[in-house]
């Protein structure tokens, strides 16, 4: 079935840098994107989200882009500092329920 | 406020079992799903409750049941425990259900280890 993946599993950084983590997408029905931090013995914790009538959406420190055209969703992470450190999920819900499909996860390491 | 509360934390079982993992949701959060995430992959859906009804299930045997309890709690249930049953088991409420950009919550999980 379609699935949510991911490009790369590890991803190493300096401190103070800038991290983009990428995450393709198969299913065009999509309209609903999330990206989760998951800490080593923790839950996913909700980063950002954005809905696919969007192309870009900002938090603190962090940017979510949307490109419909080629399916594809990234996470930048401003200034990385070492609690960044985490898995870092995309997800996407396909429907009126709240079922999301998940990628397999990109690991972000900070290096001091 | 408290966030999402799962018990236990830790559990081990022997093959052949049953289990009953407990979630407790976000005050006012009416939804719960529950997910599995086995080490090293993402998070897999096996169900959502919303005021008490079932309303989606993943692709998971009927060894696998849940119910959601008159105060939005939930609880899933394992029979019949395989060692490929060993993953940690997410629980995520959420405040609605059906618009299809429901936010997510989810709790720290109990990590089952079936032996």
């Amino acid at each position: 079935g379609e699935s949510v993946g991911l490009h790369l599993p590890t991803l190493s950084v300096q401190e103070g840098d800038n991290s983009i983590i990428n995450c393709a997408y198969s299913n065009s029905a999509s309209d609903y994107f999330i990206w989760y931090k998951q800490e080593s013995g923790k839950g996913p914790q909700f980063i950002i989200d954005i809905r696919s009538n969007m192309d870009k959406r900002q938090g603190q420190r962090v940017t979510v882009l949307l490109n419909k055209t080629v399916k594809h969703l990234s996470l930048q992470i401003a200034a990385t500092q070492p609690g960044d450190s985490a898995v870092y999920f995309c997800a996407e819900n396909t429907g009126t329920a709240s079922k999301l499909t998940f990628g397999t996860g990109t690991r972000l390491q900070v290096m001091l | 406020d408290a966030g999402v509360t799962q018990s236990p934390t830790h559990l081990i079982k022997t093959r052949g079992q049953h289990v009953t993992l407990r979630c407790s949701p976000i005050s006012g959060h009416k939804s719960v799903s529950w997910y599995q995430q086995v080490l090293g992959q993402g998070p897999q859906f096996i169900f959502q409750y919303y005021e008490k009804e079932e309303r989606g299930r993943g692709n998971f045997p009927d060894r696998f049941s849940a119910r959601q309890f008159p105060n939005y709690s939930s609880e899933l249930n394992v029979n019949a425990l395989l060692l490929g049953d060993s993953a940690l088991y997410l629980c995520a409420s959420s405040l609605e259900w059906g618009s299809g950009n429901e936010k997510l919550f989810f709790g720290s999980g109990t990590q089952l280890s079936v032996l």
